[in-house]
């Protein structure tokens, strides 16, 4: 069964780069029939893309994010990654990964991990 | 840019059933934007209910279905059970790679 967890840093300096790692667990990353996303929520708020890659090194971004937004991927280490960057306290938010399907739709999703922008 | 359009809050009786609505600020939904649905409680990762359009995710019960009515995508929960209080949220497929999350709704069952 697929499982992908979140790991990273959960304080982050206003200004600074956050930077989140999603490992993928019981499949590969290297499928072609499915991207990984990333996708957040501040507190008592509602869902937000930010962005979703391929293997192939294929992405997406939110435009709203897009200016400061880095999705990579590490095929050998079966991970892909997130950096935000020049973040501010609207920043802060708990941090999902999920598997998107050609379908468009996402599953399963990790745990998520909080990250809070405060100095 | 486009706004991807729920109700804020809907309530609904045990044994009930509500329909929930997914809508574009500009436009019509269809299938073509792929639909999802999404089931969140409090401190919990999403569980997927719904994928292109109409087809329930693996362990969802039936009593949650999706389809296109009029301009929009629903979600209707028939026989409304207590633990079915939950924020939902569509996904819509833009195209361009582009997805785009509804604002959700609160759903008491009271």
């Amino acid at each position: 069964q697929l499982h992908l967890q979140e790991s990273g840093p959960g304080l982050v300096k206003p200004s600074e780069t956050l930077s989140l790692t999603c490992t993928v667990s019981g499949g590969s990353i290297s499928s072609s029939n499915y991207y990984w996303a990333w996708i957040r929520q501040p507190p008592g708020r509602g869902l937000e893309w930010i962005g979703t890659i391929h293997y192939s090194g294929s992405t997406y971004y939110n435009p709203s994010l897009k200016s400061r937004i880095t999705i990579s991927v590490d095929t050998s280490k079966n991970q892909f990654s997130l950096k935000l960057s020049s973040v501010t306290a609207a920043d802060t938010a708990v941090y999902y990964c999920a598997r998107l399907s050609q379908k468009n739709w996402f599953d399963p999703w990790g745990q998520g991990t909080l990250v809070t922008v405060s100095s | 840019q486009t706004v991807v359009t729920q109700e804020p809050s809907f309530s609904v009786s045990p044994g009930g059933t509500v329909t929930l609505t997914c809508g574009l600020s500009s436009g019509s939904v269809s299938t073509t934007h792929y639909p999802s649905w999404y089931q969140q409680t409090p401190g919990q990762a999403p569980r997927t209910l719904i994928y292109s359009t109409n087809i329930r995710s693996s362990g969802v019960p039936d009593r949650f279905s999706g389809s296109i009515l009029g301009n929009k995508a629903a979600l209707t929960i028939t026989g409304a059970q207590a633990d079915d209080e939950s924020d939902y949220y569509c996904v819509l497929y833009m195209g361009g790679g582009l997805v785009v999350f509804g604002g959700g709704t609160k759903l008491a069952v009271l």
